[in-house]
């Protein structure tokens, strides 16, 4: 079975504070994927990677940033948190040879007071 | 712009109906479709992946493909109320590898 854990469940930082979240998985997956998903507005894709070092902006990048120096870890970066980064965040992975299914992590609920 | 669009519900059924859960598309290069379940306050999991027109049918769960009318629906059998939960219906095309996903069709099936 696919695994994809992420750091924390809950979290709350305080605006302003530099915020690390992360991802690994345990399949070999190329793929990685942050999302955030908030109510009515379903998942929004923030940032990607198909590769170690490689990083695509999704739909939604500003305010965040990430990093992937190995294969199975993929971390998302809260520069200066702000209340409006309250949200669940949603780590995903895929791979060869079904790169289109996304298995997803447990998610992090993120509250910036 | 790809969209997949589906009825925000929710869908109440009676214990032991059938869930029948709809999702159409606007790309019509879209090649492959998901359906996910998400409990409250969990993340989504991926439950069928839908590929060729048709049926396909796995336990309770039967996805059903139509490309020329861009549409894909979900029937579950004999619903229970642990199938109560958010269905996010995905479509994907090309090699991005990045699915487009509905916002999701509330289910509610009660005893």
């Amino acid at each position: 079975d696919v695994k994809v854990t992420q750091s924390s469940r809950y979290l709350v930082k305080r605006t302003g504070e530099k915020v690390f979240l992360e991802c690994v998985q345990d399949m070999d997956h190329e793929n990685m994927f942050w999302y955030r998903q908030d109510p009515g507005l379903g998942l929004r894709l923030i940032y990607f990677s198909y590769d170690v070092k490689m990083k695509e902006k999704g739909d939604i990048p500003e305010g965040y940033s990430v990093s992937r120096e190995k294969k199975e870890r993929f971390s998302l970066i809260l520069e200066s948190a702000s209340t409006n980064q309250t949200s669940m965040y949603l780590c995903a992975s895929s791979g060869q040879p079904k790169n289109y299914e996304q298995y997803f992590g447990p998610g992090t609920r993120l509250t910036v007071t | 712009q790809k969209e997949v669009e589906q009825n925000s519900g929710p869908l109440s059924v009676p214990e032991g109906a059938i869930a029948s859960l709809n999702c159409t598309y606007s790309d019509r290069g879209s090649q492959s479709f998901f359906w996910y379940r998400q409990y409250s306050g969990k993340s989504p999991e991926l439950i069928m992946s839908i590929y060729s027109n048709g049926d396909k049918e796995d336990g309770r769960f039967t996805a059903q493909l139509n490309k020329a009318s861009q549409y894909v629906s979900l029937l579950i059998r004999d619903s229970q109320p642990s199938d109560s939960a958010t269905y996010l219906c995905a479509g994907a095309s090309g090699g991005s590898y990045i699915p487009t996903f509905g916002r999701g069709t509330s289910l509610i099936v009660h005893p």
